[in-house]
């Protein structure tokens, strides 16, 4: 079975530009989630869909940032524009629906991003 | 608000020693607690996983434990190996949320 997998795996961009991170979950996963670690700090929660409908983006740090999972299966992440803090690790990660949030979250490998 | 640290946040040892890396947590209405690997410019690996109702997780040379009720887990790595070097993250899933909370990590280094 195939892991979660991200795209790219790292991407360079200049401040102002736009940034398109996809996520493709396991199969069969109808949770999935957004994290990002910037700099020197902790990982932190962005939002997490359910199929396609957002649940929870109380965590995305404005509206330069768009979600979206089309159908319920892949995501994407924009960042339009981008901004010098947003460099970091953007990580996804999936899990099954049901029985509460006791599913373990898988993760991707993340997406490295650099805004110069 | 449920807040996660992790002592030491750094740590060096020579090859073939036992260690243990603590994770401590705020609230201890959990679901579950994760340990993860980070290796430098690569992704998380998951170590073990510690549902609510369990005491501890063992996988090869590592033994995580959970004590709910203090808000503590550690990780035992027995026998360290160079190859152990990596940055070691904890994470706690809160009951009623879905998003996992994560420490800042203990960035783990194993001396040949």
């Amino acid at each position: 079975e195939a892991g979660v997998t991200q795209f790219p795996s790292h991407s360079v961009i200049e401040k102002g530009q736009t940034v398109t991170l996809r996520c493709d979950p396991i199969s069969g996963h109808d949770n999935l989630y957004w994290y990002r670690r910037v700099m020197g700090k902790e990982i932190k929660f962005l939002l997490h869909f359910v199929k396609e409908s957002k649940q929870d983006e109380s965590g995305m740090p404005n509206n330069r940032f768009l979600a979206e999972r089309t159908g319920g299966t892949y995501s994407t992440l924009k960042v339009q524009p981008a901004e010098l803090e947003d460099s970091g690790v953007y990580f996804c990660a999936s899990s099954h629906l049901g029985q509460g949030a006791r599913w373990s979250q898988y993760f991707g490998p993340g997406t490295r991003l650099t805004v110069l | 608000k449920q807040e996660v640290t992790q002592i030491p946040a750094a740590l060096s040892v020579p090859e073939g020693e036992n260690l243990v890396l603590n994770c401590s947590f705020t609230d201890s209405a959990i679901y579950n607690l994760q340990w993860f690997r980070q290796d430098p410019g690569k992704g998380l690996t998951s170590l073990l996983l510690i549902q609510s109702s369990q005491r501890e997780q063992t996988s090869g040379r590592l033994n995580a434990s959970l004590d709910k009720s203090s808000g503590r887990s550690t990780l035992y790595i027995a026998a360290s190996q160079p190859g152990d070097s990596a940055t070691y993250l904890c994470a706690v899933l809160t009951s009623g949320t879905y998003k996992y909370i994560f420490g800042t990590g203990t960035r783990l280094k194993v001396l040949a």
